[in-house]
C-alpha cells in the first residue's frame, strides 16, 4: 500500500523559503514522476511541478523562478523548496504519485 | 498554458438527480483528462484516468465521456455521499492545469 506523507513547517515568514518533504512508504520512488500541487484556502488546485528520480524536472512557469525540487532515493523522499514566499503562497501543499496516490496535505501559512 | 474551463462552478441537486459536470480544454488534449472528487479537508481522490478508465471502487453511477476539447462527468443518480468538489485535470502538456472546480451540494 503506497502512502505519501508531507512534512515541514506550518508557518513561514514572508521573504523566507518554504521547504517541504514528501516521504513515500510502501513503494519505490523510481519510475514515477512525483508531483507537487497546492490549494489556497477555499480555492482550486494548482500544479506546482514534478520531479523524476533521474533528475528531470518541470515547473509551472508562474513559479519557476522560485521553485526547486529534489529526490533522495536513500530516504524515499521528495522535497519542495519555494523561495521568497508571500502571503499568496499560503496553501495546503500536496505531493502526488500521479494521480492515484496523494499525501494528506500540509497547510503552510505565510505570515510574519 | 492549456486553460481548463469547468462548469457549473457549483450546483445543488436532490438525491436521485442526474448531474453533469463539463470540462472544456482550450486546445485538443486527446483523452489526457482526469477527474477528481475532493471532500472538505481531504486530498483529491482520483475517479478516472485518463478519461474513461475508472479507479477501483468508484460506483457505477459515475460515467465520463469526451475527447479533444469537451469532457463530461455524469452522476446518474446523485447520492448523499457524492457531495464535495469535483475537478478535472489535463496532463496532455505542461504546465498541467486543473479546472476551477464544481462544488456539489445535496439539497
Amino acid at each position: 500500500q503506497v502512502q505519501l506523507q508531507e512534512s515541514g513547517p506550518g508557518l513561514v515568514k514572508p521573504s523566507e523559503t518554504l521547504s517541504l518533504t514528501c516521504t513515500v512508504s510502501g513503494g519505490s520512488l523510481t519510475n514515477y514522476y512525483w508531483n507537487w500541487i497546492r490549494q489556497s484556502p477555499g480555492k482550486g488546485l494548482e500544479w506546482i511541478g514534478y520531479i523524476h528520480p533521474s533528475g528531470s524536472t518541470n515547473y509551472s512557469p508562474s513559479l519557476k523562478s522560485r521553485v526547486s525540487m529534489s529526490v533522495d532515493t536513500s530516504k524515499n523522499q521528495v522535497s519542495l523548496n519555494l523561495t521568497s514566499v508571500t502571503v499568496a503562497d499560503t496553501a495546503v501543499y500536496y505531493c502526488s504519485r500521479p494521480w492515484q496516490y496523494w499525501g494528506q496535505g500540509i497547510l503552510v501559512t505565510v505570515s510574519s | 498554458d492549456i486553460q481548463m474551463t469547468q462548469s457549473p462552478s457549483s450546483l445543488s441537486a436532490s438525491v436521485g438527480d442526474r448531474v453533469t459536470i463539463t470540462c472544456r480544454a482550450g486546445q485538443n488534449i486527446n483523452t489526457f483528462l482526469h477527474w477528481f472528487q475532493q471532500k472538505p479537508g481531504k486530498a483529491p481522490k482520483l475517479l478516472t484516468s485518463p478519461a474513461s478508465d475508472f479507479q477501483s471502487g468508484v460506483p457505477s453511477r459515475f460515467t465520463v465521456g469526451g475527447s479533444g476539447t469537451h469532457f463530461t462527468l455524469t452522476i446518474s443518480s446523485l447520492q448523499p455521499e457524492d457531495f464535495g468538489s469535483y475537478y478535472c485535470l489535463q496532463n496532455y502538456s505542461v504546465p498541467y492545469t486543473f479546472g476551477q472546480g464544481t462544488k456539489v451540494d445535496i439539497e
